[in-house]
């Protein structure tokens, strides 16, 4: 149980362009997503936070308009990276919480963005 | 200490070795402290999570353990294997945010 997919697992996309990576959970009800991002040899850093029916809570530092947030169901969150840069190139993962909890959260095995 | 912090940052390893990893975090605001197991290509998968001080679990041959008072964890692998490769990563939840460690690779050679 608790599985959560994340698509495309990689994707190249041109400078200037917008790309969707979509988080989906499985077989439960994420009432929570997390999505996070990767710079080789560094930490996961939390991007934003999303609540199923309501807007995002960004991080300090990250651009709302940039890397737009949708929660729009139980099971799907997408994270669509808008006017992609080379500097945007980098590891995205989300993760899932399920309804009541509040410590576990389930990830997906990410998405490998390079922008050229 | 501000940040989560684990060492080493990569470790190579017989098969049978046993081997331990540390985790550093703010002993201040505590709520639970997890380990997540991460293999190439796959989903970080949960470990443990601990939470009160003390705390010591255990799942076949990896244990971990939890001290909130001086802001560490443990994590110990008792004879190593090559489908123990993969990277280790430990978290803190304190308030409402959780922050990860860049993680300890480990590397078991047959």
């Amino acid at each position: 149980g608790a599985v959560v997919s994340q698509h495309p697992s990689w994707v190249i996309c041109k400078s200037g362009t917008s790309v969707k990576i979509e988080c989906r959970s499985l077989d439960f009800q994420a009432t929570t997503m997390f999505w996070y991002r990767q710079f080789p040899k560094q930490s996961l850093m939390l991007m934003a936070t999303s609540n199923e029916g309501s807007k995002a809570t960004y991080e300090q530092g990250v651009e709302k308009d940039k890397f737009l947030i949708n929660h729009a169901s139980l099971t799907l969150s997408t994270l669509t990276v808008t006017s992609a840069h080379p500097e945007d190139s980098s590891f995205y993962i989300c993760s899932a919480r399920e309804r009541e909890k509040t410590y576990e959260q389930y990830f997906g095995p990410g998405t490998r963005l390079t922008v050229t | 200490i501000l940040n989560v912090e684990q060492s080493p940052q990569s470790l190579h390893v017989q098969e049978g070795d046993s081997t331990n990893f540390t985790c550093s975090f703010p002993s201040s605001n505590f709520y639970a402290l997890h380990w997540y197991r991460w293999e190439t290509a796959k989903s970080p998968e949960a470990l443990f999570v601990m939470t009160l001080n003390g705390d010591e679990k255990k799942k076949g041959r990896i244990s971990a353990t939890l001290n909130t008072k001086e802001g560490y964890s443990y994590l110990y692998i008792k004879g190593s294997q090559p489908e123990d490769s993969a990277t280790y990563l430990c978290a803190h939840t304190g308030g409402f945010k959780t922050i990860f460690g860049a993680g300890t690779r480990l590397f078991v050679k047959a």
